[in-house]
């Protein structure tokens, strides 16, 4: 049990499809990461909250990527007109504080057709 | 240039020996190192983390920092056909937010 839980597992969509992906913390971390792994690479930073505030953001995440954390409980990533190149695992992790690693959750699988 | 770089591998090594993986880092200013490991088609699971320079060791695993080097590395001692999977490095950057990781090195472990 990781304390995060993603849903859904597995998403196909055809390309030009809107997509949302839940991540849902079981245990309290005020830290939640999203991060996109390709096969072969290491997973990539997207963006952080700390509570309901977004803090950071990386580049990668175009405008048509947001994300939101409301009450700072559970969050949600949202891809607008998905492109083949978003076919990626999508994770959720959780981080307790500054010296605290990342604990991640099952991720989603996101393949564009 | 890569924040985290990481041997590909594979690295192959027999069922009983020692597996040594290695990582390098280019910020100088990284406080936080971390080891995980991903089987195929999951996501990363945490095996170990170092916060300060030398070794330390939990079970079969054995991480060593070398800041200086800006060098991390991961040991499994008795590795198992088990321990077969992907090997990733992160390192926590020094605004404490950002994790990075390295491309990971793919470890087989023959029986």
């Amino acid at each position: 049990d990781t304390g995060v839980s993603q849903d859904p597992r597995h998403k196909i969509t055809k390309r030009g499809q809107n997509v949302t992906f839940r991540c849902d913390p079981i245990s309290e971390h005020n830290r939640l990461y999203w991060y996109r792994q390709t096969l072969g690479q290491g997973p990539e930073f997207l963006t952080y909250f700390q509570n309901e505030a977004q803090l950071e953001k990386s580049r990668l995440l175009s405008d048509r990527f947001s994300a939101e954390r409301p009450k700072g409980s559970f969050s949600t990533l949202e891809i607008q007109r998905t492109e083949q190149g978003d076919s990626a695992m999508y994770l959720c992790a959780l981080s307790g504080g500054t010296d605290s690693p990342l604990h991640f959750g099952n991720g989603t699988r996101l393949t564009v057709t | 240039q890569k924040e985290v770089e990481q041997n590909s591998g594979p690295l192959s090594v027999p069922e009983g020996a020692i597996a040594s993986l290695n990582c390098t880092y280019s910020d100088r200013g990284s406080q936080s190192f971390f080891w995980y490991r991903q089987y195929s088609g999951k996501s990363p699971e945490l095996i170990m983390f170092i916060y300060s320079n030398g070794d330390k060791e939990d079970g079969r695993f054995t991480a060593q920092l070398n800041k200086a080097s800006q060098y991390v590395s991961l040991l499994i001692r008795d590795s198992q056909p088990s321990d077969s999977a992907t090997y990733l490095c992160a390192v926590k950057g020094d605004n404490f937010n950002k994790f990075y990781f390295g491309s990971g090195t793919k470890l087989n472990v023959k029986p």
